[in-house]
């Protein structure tokens, strides 16, 4: 199985919108509505922020949004803030019942 | 509150098996899938594999033939092994819960090194 594909690397000023992108294949994120994405701190584990495309953890900010069109799945973070500088992981649910991740995205807020 | 803690040995020489442990606590490790998964140093996250207690297994195609996961329910531990390890196998091992289709929470990670 390939890795989805994500840009290495994304940046942005505070207060503005960017958005992460994800590809896939119809095997994993076309196929299932099962994407979710990942927030990691140099040294930390990773911690879920968006789980089933859209849906967010009870405690993680509404500025944080998820979403489909066909294989590519995407993050979307509003009012980027200072704190919100980490990488980002995709991961998805597979046709073959494994799980696969994105290569991740470095976000720096400028 | 659910917690995951790796433990193992932090060097492991080519050609050798790495062995880790994941403890859980806060719930019973018959509830839910567990999973294991690696970064390497260049940072990708890659899923080695998931278990749950009915005996349903899933490995990643490419590590198949080289990892076992076990569970022991007596400890709400479980186990990875992955044998024949070369330097690529180099990376920090977590494991984590599967709560529906999704990793949640993680443990902090361990950082296996494979050299002689």
């Amino acid at each position: 199985q390939s890795a989805l594909t994500q840009p290495a690397s994304v940046s942005g000023s505070p207060g503005q919108s960017i958005t992460i992108s994800c590809t896939g294949t119809s095997s994993d994120v076309g196929g299932y509505n099962y994407v979710s994405w990942y927030q990691q701190y140099p040294g930390k584990a990773p911690k879920v922020m968006i789980y089933d495309v859209s849906n967010r953890p009870s405690g993680v900010s509404n500025r944080f949004s998820g979403s489909k069109s066909g294989n590519t799945a995407s993050l979307t973070i509003s009012g980027l803030q200072a704190e919100d500088e980490a990488d980002y992981f995709c991961s998805s649910y597979t046709s073959t019942s494994t799980r696969v991740f994105g290569g991740g995205t470095k976000l720096t807020v400028l | 509150q659910v917690l995951l803690q790796e433990s193992g040995p932090g060097l492991v020489k080519p050609s050798e098996t790495l062995s880790l442990t994941c403890t859980v606590s806060g719930v019973s490790i018959t509830s839910y899938y567990w999973s294991w998964i690696r970064q390497s140093p260049g940072n990708e996250l890659e899923w080695i594999g998931y278990i749950f207690y009915s005996g349903t297994i899933n490995y990643n195609p490419s590590l198949k033939s080289r990892v076992t996961i076990l569970l022991d329910t007596s400890k709400n531990q479980l186990s990875l092994r992955l044998n024949s390890v070369t330097a690529a196998d180099t990376a920090v091992y977590y494991c984590a819960r599967e709560y529906r289709r999704w990793f949640d929470p993680w443990g902090q990670g361990i950082q296996v090194t494979v050299s002689s």
